[in-house]
């Protein structure tokens, strides 16, 4: 069985620029996590859907960060435009149902430049 | 404020010394607990969880962890270090069933050979 899969491992983006990360989780979990973690910090919740809807968006820091999941799938999220203090790992995680095991994506490295 | 503590940012042990991380939590009720890993390059695993039940916890790679409601504590432990075991691991906490995790800050490991 796939795991969860981030993509772009690795993305080096100017500031002002606009980067769309993806995340595939895996097949038939409904529930998919946003999570970022910025140098020297924690790792911070951003969003959750479960299936196509947004079922908490608490940790979005504001409005530049937009997520989508169309149709329930695969999962993006995109910074527009992005600044300096966006740079961090941001990772995906998917599980079946209220109560399951988060897993976790290997995460993508943004820097913001 | 709700929290989740790992007290020692960096640790280092020699090979096959006993380990011990620690991890404090507050909150008013008992959540869900977790202990992850990050190797290098890697996203994150799970050692184990917690839910409920027999307070002593066995999770992969020989780790285990015991949780402590008196001290709001859930220190993972392994009694013989592998130099494979270098990373970072991460104590992690679940409110409620589906909710989000919140992380410590992380406990580097370090083993010397």
């Amino acid at each position: 069985e796939a795991g969860v899969t981030q993509f772009p491992s690795h993305s080096v983006i100017e500031k002002g620029q606009t980067v769309t990360l993806r995340c595939d989780p895996i097949s038939g979990h409904d529930n998919l996590y946003w999570y970022r973690r910025v140098m020297g910090k924690e790792i911070k919740f951003l969003l959750h859907f479960v299936k196509e809807s947004k079922q908490d968006e608490s940790g979005m820091p504001n409005n530049r960060f937009l997520a989508e999941r169309t149709g329930g799938t695969y999962s993006t999220l995109k910074v527009q435009p992005a600044e300096l203090e966006d740079s961090g790992v941001y990772f995906c995680a998917s599980s079946q149902g209220p109560g399951s095991t988060q897993y976790f994506g290997p995460g993508t490295r943004l820097t913001v430049l | 404020a709700q929290s989740v503590t790992q007290p020692d940012i960096h640790i280092t042990v020699s090979e096959g010394a006993s380990l011990e991380l620690r991890c404090n939590y507050s909150y008013g009720a008992t959540p869900y607990l977790f202990w992850y890993v990050q190797s290098p390059g890697q996203g994150l695993q799970l050692l184990l969880k917690y839910f409920s039940g027999d307070t002593l916890v066995q999770g992969i790679k020989g780790f285990e962890a015991e949780f402590k409601r008196s001290q709001s504590s859930f220190n993972l432990r392994k009694p013989s270090v592998h130099w494979s075991d270098a990373a970072e691991y991460f104590c992690a906490v679940e409110l409620n069933a589906g909710n989000m995790l919140t992380f410590g800050g992380g406990t580097r490991l370090m083993v010397k050979p």
